[in-house]
């Protein structure tokens, strides 16, 4: 068990739907990043935050949304799916910039 | 922006070799941070290390070697004595001081056979 914890684990949904991606950093840790990873594309950087506030910003689309809560738990808001959307979505949390990452275990999207 | 090739797609050893995985490098920035990371087929990505630009020393951790070259703009990541555990997709990554995104390199699929 890395410390993050990411649910859920599987999601399958249709397209057109709105689904949410929940992220739970290491104990501790104030930043926060989420990634996808496709086989195309390769892991891709989408979004950071910092103790609440967004910090960095990736290739992530505008049907595309995160946010940090005070409890620095972590949301990826994903709408208007399409299939190219498929992919492993990975959370992943530092102490700090420039640090090594956590990785959690990956929610895998399945976009029908 | 930075970016990081892994020209290796895929290598395939038999156990107790040894095996170099590739990483070169692109960015502006002087001061920048490298890491390695391992992904087993279970899924999850593994921290394996990280080094910043101003420390070229290499490392070695048990069958694990680190070898950074500034004038190459190289990380490279050698596994000496192979086992089939090791068998894995291994990243390379750069993150910029000034930037807070890592990026991530496409990554070298490592079967090791028994």
């Amino acid at each position: 068990d890395s410390g993050v914890t990411q649910t859920p684990k599987h999601l399958i949904t249709a397209t057109g739907q709105r689904v949410t991606l929940r992220c739970s950093p290491r104990s501790g840790d104030l930043s926060v990043y989420w990634y996808q990873q496709s086989l195309d594309q390769g892991l891709q950087f989408l979004i950071q935050y910092y103790n609440g506030e967004e910090r960095a910003k990736g290739n992530i689309l505008e049907r595309f949304s995160a946010q940090q809560f005070p409890d620095l738990h972590s949301e990826l808001n994903l709408s208007s799916l399409e299939l190219g959307d498929s992919a492993l979505y990975f959370c992943a949390s530092s102490v700090g910039e420039n640090y090594g990452y956590t990785f959690g275990s990956g929610t895998r999207l399945t976009v029908v | 922006a930075q970016k990081v090739t892994q020209a290796q797609t895929e290598i395939s050893v038999v156990e107790k070799e040894d095996v170099t995985l590739d990483c070169v490098y692109e960015t502006r920035d002087t001061t920048y941070y490298l890491f390695w990371y391992k992904q087993p087929p279970s899924g999850e990505l593994v921290f394996l290390i990280r080094r910043n630009s101003f420390d070229e020393q290499n490392e070695i951790s048990g069958r694990y070697s680190w070898n950074f070259q500034k004038s190459t703009s190289s990380f490279n990541f050698t596994i000496t004595a192979s086992q089939v555990v090791d068998s894995a997709v291994y990243f390379c990554a750069l993150s910029e001081a000034k930037n807070n995104d890592m990026r991530f390199g496409a990554g070298t699929r490592l079967t090791v056979k028994p």
